[in-house]
């Protein structure tokens, strides 16, 4: 079975445009959840999305916007994008939705912001 | 504020050795806790889990203890490999009350000397 992919796994963008990355969850898996890492603040959870809804989300502005298809793919948009924004971002899915679903992680889209 | 710490940034142990990877956290609401591992360039992997009405699970060389009263969790690597050499996460739920809140520890760096 392939992992959890994600694209691209580069970008550097410029204060002020808008972003879109991609996540393709493994086949069969329904939830689709999206991570930010810096050095600074660690890993945090953007949101989680399961049946085309987005269920749960963590503490970020409504720049960060996810959408889920119906086919589990699932895309994060941030836009007016600032250079705090630089960071890894994580996608994982797991079949189910809760905290006892275990996830599968992409390696990630490494964005620049400049 | 942060709700989920891991105090020790880096951790080296003689391979065979037990590692022991700490973690402490503050809201008491959390109800479920996860350990994960990253290798550089990859994306975590989901390791081991323990739900807040445990206080251990074990699966194979990997062993998570809970103690609620002291807001601690612990990952115990026994016996360590030079494979296990990577950063850990320790991650905690709240999923009570209609909310939802996944938060991550910085991470501890393990390095399992040959």
């Amino acid at each position: 079975k392939a992992g959890v992919t994600q694209t691209p796994r580069y970008l550097i963008k410029t204060r002020g445009q808008q972003v879109t990355l991609s996540c393709s969850p493994i086949s069969g898996h329904r939830s689709v959840s999206w991570y930010q890492q810096t050095p600074g603040q660690g890993l945090q959870f953007l949101f989680e999305y399961f049946s085309e809804t987005q269920r749960n989300k963590g503490n970020f502005p409504g720049r960060f916007s996810g959408r889920q298809f119906s086919n589990s793919r699932s895309e994060m948009n941030v836009s007016t994008l600032e250079l705090g924004d630089s960071a890894l971002y994580l996608c994982a899915s797991s079949l189910g939705q809760g905290a006892a679903e275990t996830q599968y992680f992409g390696p990630g889209t490494r964005l620049l912001v400049l | 504020d942060q709700q989920v710490k891991q105090n020790s940034p880096s951790l080296s142990v003689q391979e065979g050795r037990i590692s022991i990877l700490n973690c402490d956290y503050t809201n008491s609401m959390f109800d479920y806790f996860l350990w994960y591992k990253k290798y550089p360039a990859e994306g975590p992997t989901f390791l081991i889990s323990i739900s807040s009405i445990k206080d251990k699970n074990e699966d194979g060389r990997f062993t998570v203890f809970l103690n609620k009263s002291a807001k601690h969790l612990s990952l115990h690597i026994v016996p360590s490999q030079p494979g296990d050499s990577a950063v850990y996460f320790c991650a905690a739920i709240s999923s009570g009350a209609g909310s939802y809140q996944l938060t991550f520890g910085k991470g501890t760096k393990l390095s399992v000397i040959p």
